[in-house]
């Protein structure tokens, strides 16, 4: 158990739907990171909230966007799905912003677009 | 943007083999992680290297960075039955800050 947890486990929609997938960070991690794993394109960085704060941005859709509160949870904001946005998604965690710092995984939340 | 090149795709090998991957990356790298996935799972962190030419183990797992810092491999000795799963290399570049870059992975089958 890595220690960040992630909510729902699964979720099914329909296109055009909007969901919000949860992460809950380790005690004491500042950073948050959101990744997407598809079957076509392996593990893609999303993007990254440091202490409340959006620090990094990847491949990272208009559609989607993410915020982290105050309690250091992130919120992962998915709309006008497409049936290409199926995939796992990973939320991953680390103490600080800092280059050498380990990443922790989540167990991710599947999404299956319909 | 950089890219990871990871390899073999997949491997079947028999309980008690030993095993090697290896990422190649397109530009340097100062980090290099080594994670499993089991399915329906997050990926674990199995080995984190800093240093070029650095050398770790952990437990049946060897990892090495790769002198040139475009490079890693992955050995795994005496592999067993649990070992099944994904292995995805992931790096970080000079340029990238905190973010990971991942491999495509290697799917490790091992025969009892």
């Amino acid at each position: 158990d890595s220690g960040v947890t992630q909510t729902p486990k699964h979720l099914i929609t329909a296109t055009g739907q909007r969901v919000t997938l949860r992460c809950s960070p380790r005690s004491g991690d500042l950073s948050v990171y959101w990744y997407q794993q598809s079957l076509d394109q392996g593990l893609q960085f999303l993007i990254q909230y440091y202490n409340g704060e959006e620090r990094a941005k990847g491949n990272i859709l208009e559609r989607f966007s993410a915020q982290q509160f105050p309690d250091l949870h992130s919120e992962l904001n998915l709309s006008s799905l497409e049936l290409g946005d199926s995939a796992l998604y990973f939320c991953a965690s680390s103490e600080w912003d800092y280059s050498r710092e380990t990443q922790y995984f989540g167990p991710g939340t599947r999404l299956l677009v319909l | 943007g950089q890219q990871l090149n990871q390899s073999p795709q997949s491997m079947f090998i028999q309980e008690g083999e030993d095993v090697s991957m290896n990422c190649t990356s397109s530009s340097i790298f100062n980090t290099w992680l080594w994670y499993k996935q089991d399915p329906g799972e997050g990926p674990v962190l199995l080995i984190a290297l800093y240093k070029a030419g650095e050398l770790t183990s952990n437990g049946r797992l060897t990892a090495q960075f790769g002198i040139t810092r475009k490079d890693s491999f992955l050995n795994i000795s005496a592999s067993i039955p649990s070992d099944v799963g994904i292995y995805f290399c992931a790096g970080r570049g000079e340029t990238s800050g905190s973010r990971l870059t991942f491999g495509e992975g290697t799917q490790l089958t091992v025969n009892p």
